[in-house]
Order: C-alpha cells, then structure tokens, then sequence
C-alpha cells in the first residue's frame, strides 16, 4: 500500500506568493494531521481533522495560514501571503484513529514531507 | 514547562554499548506515549508504543512512569544504523471520538561512532 503522499517535495517562492501544500492520507484512515518543523522549535502539529472535519486549529500561526480537507483522500494547506519565517519542512501524517485495524490506536504515519523555502 | 520535555544531546556514543533517554511531560491525563525515530532529512516514524509494563522490542526497551511522569528508552548493542534523533511523543484523548491531541517532544540526537 501506499504510504502517505505529500506534493510538492520541495517549494521555493517569494515573499507574498501563495503555497499551497497536498496532502493524500493513507486510504481508509480517519486522522489527518499537519505539522511543520523547524530547527528552532521541533515539530509542531498546525491541525488535524477528524473525519474531515477539523478538530484543533490553534496551532496554526495566524490567519495567513489556512487547511481544508474535502474528502478523506485529499488535503491541502495554504500560506496567504508567505513570509520567509514560514520557512520550514511541512509534513502530513494520518491516523486509523480507532482500533480495529490491528494497528495500535493512535500511531501516526507521516508523509515524506515538503520542504518550504520563503525568500 | 514544556508539555513534553527532553534532553536534545547530541549523545555520542560507541558501537556496542547501551545508551539511555529520559522524557517528561507535564499533563497527568496523558493516554498514550511512543517514541519516534527521525533520520537527517526524513520523516518521523514509529519506533515502539509504550506500555505501562514497559516493553521490549529486540534491542530496544521503552518505559513508562506515570508517577513520576516520564518514559525512558534503553537502546542495548548499539548500531551504526541507530543514529538518528530520537522523538517523545505523549497523546491526550479529548472525547470519545477520537480526537486527540498530540505533542512532540523537541529530539534527542543520537550519534554511534564506530
């Protein structure tokens, strides 16, 4: 199977452009996360949904930063306008969420993640 | 405090020996725990769930005090192929839906010299 699918790997824009990060979660998990992480403060979890729906957004930064999820296959995280402390590698990961599928509960599975670069 | 807190390193270490972290963290209704393995340049990945027996998985041995509100791992016979940045994670269940809440310590970066 198919591990969690991030696009792009790799992203350099501009000061003020819009990014806009994807995301395809492990078919039939239930969980899907967003984190970015920096040298400077680790990894930090921006948001998850649950079931589409989105549980805790109060890590994302500001309102410059935004996510949707429209089905359970698709994902995408938006930077309006970026700056270059947005500089990070942005990763997705995905969760069974529930028992049932031989997994332990909660374990994550992450994406290879996209590494963002604000100039 | 942090909610999870641990000792960035870098440990380095001989080839063969037995090398040991410690994580806290700082909310007593914390559920679940694991650690995770990061390689340079890669993705996080799951090394072990912790058990509140504690658990072995090869050369690997992670615990966890609740007590005292920290989880260890114990890394026996050292590899080469061990270095990596080691991650704590702690996981809160907020409802009965699912819906979690997760954090990840900072890393403790492991070297195994030759």
């Amino acid at each position: 199977d198919a591990g969690v699918i991030q696009s792009p790997r790799h992203e350099v824009t501009e000061m003020g452009q819009e990014v806009t990060l994807r995301c395809k979660p492990i078919s039939g998990h239930n969980s899907l996360f967003w984190y970015r992480q920096t040298m400077m403060r680790g990894l930090e979890l921006l948001i998850y949904f649950n079931n589409n729906v989105p549980i805790d957004d109060s890590g994302m930064p500001e309102d410059r930063f935004s996510a949707k999820m429209p089905n359970a296959s698709f994902s995408t995280l938006k930077i309006q306008p970026s700056e270059p402390r947005d500089s990070a590698v942005y990763f997705c990961a995905s969760s069974p969420a529930a028992t049932g599928y031989g997994i332990p509960p909660y374990e994550q599975y992450f994406g290879p993640g996209t590494r963002l670069t604000v100039t | 405090r942090k909610e999870v807190e641990q000792d960035p390193g870098p440990f380095n270490v001989p080839e063969g020996a037995t090398v040991a972290f410690n994580c806290t963290y700082s909310n007593s209704a914390s559920q679940s725990f694991f650690w995770y393995r990061q390689d340079c340049r890669k993705e996080p990945k799951l090394l072990m769930s912790v058990y509140s027996s504690g658990n072995e998985d090869g050369r690997f041995t992670a615990q966890l005090n609740r007590a005292s509100q920290y989880i260890s791992l114990l890394i026996r016979d050292s590899k080469l192929s061990d270095s990596a940045t080691y991650l704590c994670v702690v996981n809160i269940r907020l409802s009965n839906f699912g819906n979690e809440k997760l954090t990840f310590g900072t890393g403790t970066r492991l070297t195994i010299i030759p």
